[in-house]
């Protein structure tokens, strides 16, 4: 059964810490999206990928996350270093399409706390 | 600025009752307007929407678009516990996706 794979699904670290999460799109699917999620600003995008390309990453914060996609089953983002406000859920989720109007594929999430 | 607004962010009814969430929106290249349904883990599709005035119907979900007046309504009739969830209200652009902030349903036995 097909399913948009993250891990770690749970990840505790210090301030100041490298943090690595990864994403397995579901295979065929040619767009990938990271979405961060907390209570006060709900699901925030962070960075879209069509066909491995990187199309959109003005949500996320360039001094200290990056994403990548060093090949078409898997997708990369890095907090270095890592800060408390960074706490929250990281959802990847994977779609099909030329343009960006289908459904998305959400993976389970990574919770994130960064003490 | 674009943005996709969602109302109301909370709301609590009874089992049986009939509920609307509301999504409006103001983006430029609109593509697609999506409903999510989130639990407690990820969020799961329910419709999409690119035409106006089309109803897309599963059980007893339903939801239609707008696109003179920007907004999108879904609709829950005879609710059900197992309905209680955040349900996410996503726009479709040339490049990316964008969620509103959600609507807290709670449905009491």
């Amino acid at each position: 059964d097909a399913r948009v794979t993250q891990t770690p699904r749970h990840k505790v670290t210090e301030m100041g810490q490298e943090v690595t999460m990864r994403c397995q799109p579901i295979l065929g699917h040619n767009t990938v999206f990271w979405y961060r999620q907390t209570m006060m600003q709900g699901l925030e995008l962070l960075a879209y990928f069509r066909n491995r390309a990187p199309l959109d990453d003005s949500g996320m914060p360039k001094d200290r996350f990056s994403a990548e996609m060093p090949d078409a089953t898997l997708a990369t983002l890095k907090i270095q270093p890592s800060e408390p406000r960074d706490s929250a859920v990281y959802f990847c989720a994977s779609g099909l399409g030329r343009t960006n109007t289908g459904e998305l594929f959400f993976g389970e999430g990574s919770r994130l706390t960064v003490l | 600025e674009d943005k996709v607004v969602q109302s109301p962010l909370s709301l609590v009814v009874h089992e049986g009752d009939t509920v609307t969430l509301n999504c409006s929106y103001e983006v430029t290249n609109f593509r697609s307007l999506l409903w999510y349904k989130q639990e407690k883990k990820a969020p799961t599709f329910l419709f999409m929407l690119t035409s106006s005035g089309i109803e897309k119907k599963s059980g007893r979900l339903s939801s239609i678009l707008d696109k003179k007046e920007l907004f999108s309504i879904l609709n829950i009739t005879a609710t059900q516990t197992g309905d209680s969830a955040v349900y996410l209200c996503a726009v479709g652009r040339n490049n990316d996706m964008r969620f509103g902030a959600g609507t807290r349903l709670t449905v009491k036995p």
